[in-house]
């Protein structure tokens, strides 16, 4: 079983439509929790931190349930811009910190 | 634009060559990382510098070489690569390497093609 992942996509909505993305860890030692962006031959950037009390950011909802060990990104009012490569991400110390990506699920959004 | 500079953005190399990736970032991040991303995939770690010591080599072949010379600058020197090796490098750095919660900032990449 892989350490993250993902929902595979590809995911094609219309503009407008709301889109949620799930994502499983396997470790429960597993420490903080982010979704990253990434646009086609471009750097990952930073979207969300995941708290366990869930976190909003304007149209992007993020949520960890860790009991379940499971992270979720939910996008309402899709835009032709948010077309990307949504990547989770977690870290965890196993006797040396690592970060774990996971493989990403791609959002075409069409007008 | 990024906070996290790479040079150089495009690379091509001969299997015989030597040449250095360079990442800079003056945001007084303690942490850096090298990870090297292939396409349609994510980023695969390859080493993690925590205050300017490696702490993390993900078992990755001896021709690449991790430097870290000060708290802003971070080397990956190349040498006797493979075709395979054709990537995007990518730098980041994060406050700590300890789990801080802040995430990492990403450089734009050096695209490394080894002819």
């Amino acid at each position: 079983r892989k350490e993250v992942e993902q929902d595979p996509g590809p995911f094609n909505v219309p503009e407008g439509a709301t889109v949620a993305f799930n994502c499983t860890y396997s470790n429960s030692a597993s420490q903080s929790f982010f979704w990253y962006r990434q646009d086609c031959r471009k750097e990952p950037k930073l979207l969300m931190s995941v708290y366990s009390s869930g976190n909003e950011d304007g149209r992007f909802t993020a949520q960890l349930n860790r009991a379940s060990q499971y992270i979720s990104l939910l996008i309402r009012d899709s835009k032709l811009s948010d077309s990307a490569t949504y990547l989770c991400v977690v870290s965890l110390n196993t006797g040396g910190f690592k970060t774990i990506f996971g493989a990403g699920t791609r959002l075409f959004v069409k007008a | 634009d990024t906070e996290v500079t790479q040079t150089p953005k495009h690379l091509v190399m001969g299997m015989t060559n030597k040449k250095s990736l360079k990442c800079e970032q003056h945001m007084g991040h303690r942490a850096m990382y090298w990870y090297k991303q292939k396409a349609k995939k994510p980023p695969e770690l390859m080493f993690v510098y925590s205050y300017e010591k490696l702490s993390i080599n993900e078992s990755v072949p001896s021709r690449f070489s991790p430097e870290c010379p000060n708290s802003s600058l971070l080397n990956l020197h190349l040498h006797a690569l493979q075709p395979e090796d054709s990537a995007l490098y990518l730098c980041a750095s994060s406050q700590d390497s300890q789990g801080s919660g802040y995430g990492y900032t990403f450089g734009s990449g050096t695209r490394l093609t080894v002819v």
